[in-house]
């Protein structure tokens, strides 16, 4: 299984862009990398995945380090409601599919 | 139904009593997960569904946990003998199968007293 580093929490001003790094120096080559994020009160949901190359959504843009031991979700401009626990999550190389969620970085946005 | 469906969203109960939590999958979606979190705390994987093979319950936490789905929709999870510690939001979700992209429900919020 897969494991991932990522900081407790981050705090970013509104309008501002925010890195989130994510260390999986563990996953396997054919690993996936999902990011979510999970809302006050709410259940998660998914944000973006990749597996070597950038990528990038309405939501978000995923750098994915050429080694693959590490990624970086991106935000271009937090807005308040982009404060929520983001969690970085490659699946179990076992399974095939994600098991358990770490703690995330609780991210902070203020006006 | 749009997505997928968790019901109670509550449930307060006392210690001892068995509790069945339901969650209706988005429609079509084969495979279905089963996580707990507790306050504070990331997910914690329960068990996985995939279309009519044997489930993953690995992460079952003990056997008073138990699961099942039927028709290969809606799932059951059932918690017998509660204990304060079972005190957590237990979320559901779902995907297409293939390992893709989780769609989760809101969750159902426990409280044993």
């Amino acid at each position: 299984d897969a494991k991932t580093t990522q900081p407790n929490s981050m705090e970013s001003n509104e309008e501002e862009p925010v890195h989130l790094p994510c260390n999986h120096s563990t996953i396997s080559g054919t690993d996936y990398i999902h990011w979510y994020r999970q809302l006050p009160s709410q259940g998660p949901e998914y944000v973006i995945h990749g597996l070597t190359s950038n990528v990038n959504n309405r939501m978000a843009s995923l750098a994915i380090a050429e080694d693959r031991k590490s990624s970086t979700l991106i935000l271009h401009r937090a807005t308040l409601r982009d404060a929520a626990v983001y969690y970085c999550i490659p699946p179990d190389s076992n399974s095939g599919y994600a098991l358990n969620f770490g703690k995330g970085t609780s991210l902070l946005v203020t006006p | 139904g749009a997505g997928v469906s968790q019901s109670p969203s509550n449930k307060v109960t006392e210690k001892g009593k068995d509790v069945e939590l339901r969650c209706d999958p988005i429609s079509g979606h084969t495979a279905l997960y089963w996580y707990r979190q507790s306050l504070g705390q990331g997910l914690e994987f329960l068990i996985y569904f995939q279309g009519n093979s044997a489930p993953d319950k690995s992460g079952l936490p003990s056997d008073r946990f138990s699961a099942e789905r039927t028709g290969g929709s809606v799932s059951t999870l059932t918690i017998q003998r509660t204990q304060q510690e079972d005190s957590a939001v237990y979320l559901c979700a779902s995907d297409s199968g293939g390992g893709g992209e989780l769609f989760f429900g809101e969750g159902s919020r426990l409280t044993v007293l």
